[in-house]
């Protein structure tokens, strides 16, 4: 199973808001290792969304936004669109693996 | 921009050796890590291992005895190998380079399957 936790899927109609959260612990996110969201479209490799907790790389729309507290961090999509949906996976740095952790995964449907 | 193709069998037996070829175009491999991650069909992401151009290595303690990731400066290339593969190891392989922690760019991956 995988180190960050994320809920399986999330749903929203056009335009609404959705959060995804990201939950490590004191040795991943709680321990001041930057957080980093990436978006996968189907049959596609995974394209970096978010990097450092909280910038957009050049070309990201600033709809996507992301955070981090303590041990958790949050993607939010706001005012959702059909190319959005996809599998999002949040992805930090383990001090005890002394390697790279993901999320579980979180396939947003837009409805 | 900087772009990575993955290249190698895409079927291999049971018990055999895996290869995998990561071909970097765009810009040296100097000064940078570098990473395997793999994605069994319908599953999430894990972490293999990385390499930094030098060739120090870092590896997932539970592929660690099986998996070996080198450098070749002269081809601009990094290379996998995972040994004495089962089903289980039937995934999709990406390779990505490593900038502060991010994983940007990736390349496309390929699929490789263990079946005999």
């Amino acid at each position: 199973q995988s180190v960050l936790t994320q809920p399986p899927s999330l749903s929203g109609a056009p335009g609404q808001r959705v959060t995804i959260s990201c939950t490590g612990s004191s040795s991943n996110i709680g321990a001041a290792y930057d957080v980093h969201w990436y978006q996968q479209l189907p049959g596609t490799a995974p394209k970096l969304l978010i990097y450092g907790n909280s910038n957009r790389p050049s070309g990201v729309p600033d709809r996507f936004s992301g955070s981090k507290s303590g041990t958790s961090a949050s993607l939010a999509i706001a005012g959702l669109q059909a190319e959005d949906e996809a599998y999002y996976y949040c992805q930090s740095f383990d001090s005890r693996l002394s390697g790279y952790v993901f999320g579980s995964g979180t396939k947003v449907t837009v409805l | 921009q900087v772009q990575l193709q993955e290249s190698g069998p895409g079927l291999v037996k049971p018990s055999e050796t895996l290869s995998l070829t990561c071909t970097v175009s765009g810009d040296s491999i100097s000064g940078y890590y570098w990473t395997w991650i793999r994605q069994p069909p319908g599953k999430g992401l894990e972490w293999i291992g990385d390499i930094y151009y030098s060739g120090s290595t870092n590896y997932n303690p539970s592929l660690k005895s099986r998996v070996t990731i080198l450098v070749d400066m002269s081809k601009n290339q990094i290379s996998l190998k995972v040994r004495s593969v089962t089903a289980a190891d039937t995934a999709v392989y990406f390779c990505a380079r490593v900038l502060q922690g991010r994983l940007d760019p990736w390349g496309q991956g390929t699929l490789v399957t263990v079946s005999s």
